[in-house]
């Protein structure tokens, strides 16, 4: 069974450009996160979704970060513009209805602002 | 609120030394515990957990006991090896209607040949 994929594995942009990095999830996980793990730290939720539903956006900085889940599946988190203190791991993991307890996690997305 | 402690890394020990690595925690109702491992370029596993107090989770060596008098959730391994090198993180999850992690600051061993 695939795990987490996680698409770039390294992006390098410069300051106000926007950037996108996406996610697909273990087949049948209905539960979705991302988080934001800067070096030297533990991971920080950003999102929480339940199927297409954003349920747990409270950690999202709204004026520029967005997140998408359109079809219940595969995920797509977004900055734009991008900051210099953007610079980090973003991670995803799923988990199933029956597994709550248990989260599986791509390899992230490390981000470089220049 | 909910928060995870963790002991400030780096740790490094030799091939077949005793590892510690201690976790307390702060939660309000009954979380339960894990403990992921992240290896280099990758993303974190789980490595064991626990979902009450007293219990005892094991893999590949490593146990931790989930300890509620003393809120505490210590990772422990008799014998560690070149590739348990990694960072360790402590995490608990809360139910309350929803999963929430809280993960600590992670504690990165590097274990010498």
């Amino acid at each position: 069974e695939a795990g987490v994929v996680q698409s770039p594995r390294y992006k390098i942009i410069e300051k106000k450009q926007p950037v996108a990095f996406w996610c697909n999830p273990i087949s049948g996980h209905n539960t979705l996160y991302w988080y934001l793990q800067n070096l030297g730290q533990g991971p920080e939720l950003l999102i929480r979704y339940e199927n297409e539903e954003a349920v747990d956006d409270s950690q999202l900085p709204k004026d520029r970060f967005s997140a998408e889940r359109l079809k219940g599946v595969d995920s797509t988190l977004k900055i734009q513009p991008a900051e210099l203190g953007d610079s980090a791991v973003y991670l995803c993991a799923s988990s199933s209805g029956t597994t709550h307890n248990e989260q599986f996690f791509g390899p992230g997305t490390r981000l470089t602002v220049l | 609120g909910n928060s995870v402690t963790q002991m400030e890394g780096p740790v490094t020990l030799s091939e077949e030394a005793f590892l510690t690595i201690n976790c307390t925690y702060t939660a309000t109702g009954y979380p339960s515990l894990f403990w992921y491992v992240q290896y280099p370029g990758e993303g974190l596993q789980l490595l064991l957990k626990a979902t009450k107090a007293d219990d005892k989770g094991s893999n590949k060596g490593f146990e931790a006991t989930y300890r509620k008098e003393t809120t505490s959730f210590h990772l422990e391994k008799g014998s560690v090896q070149v590739s348990d090198s990694a960072v360790y993180f402590c995490a608990l999850s809360v139910s309350s209607g929803t999963y929430k992690y809280i993960f600590g600051t992670g504690t990165r061993l590097k274990v010498l040949a």
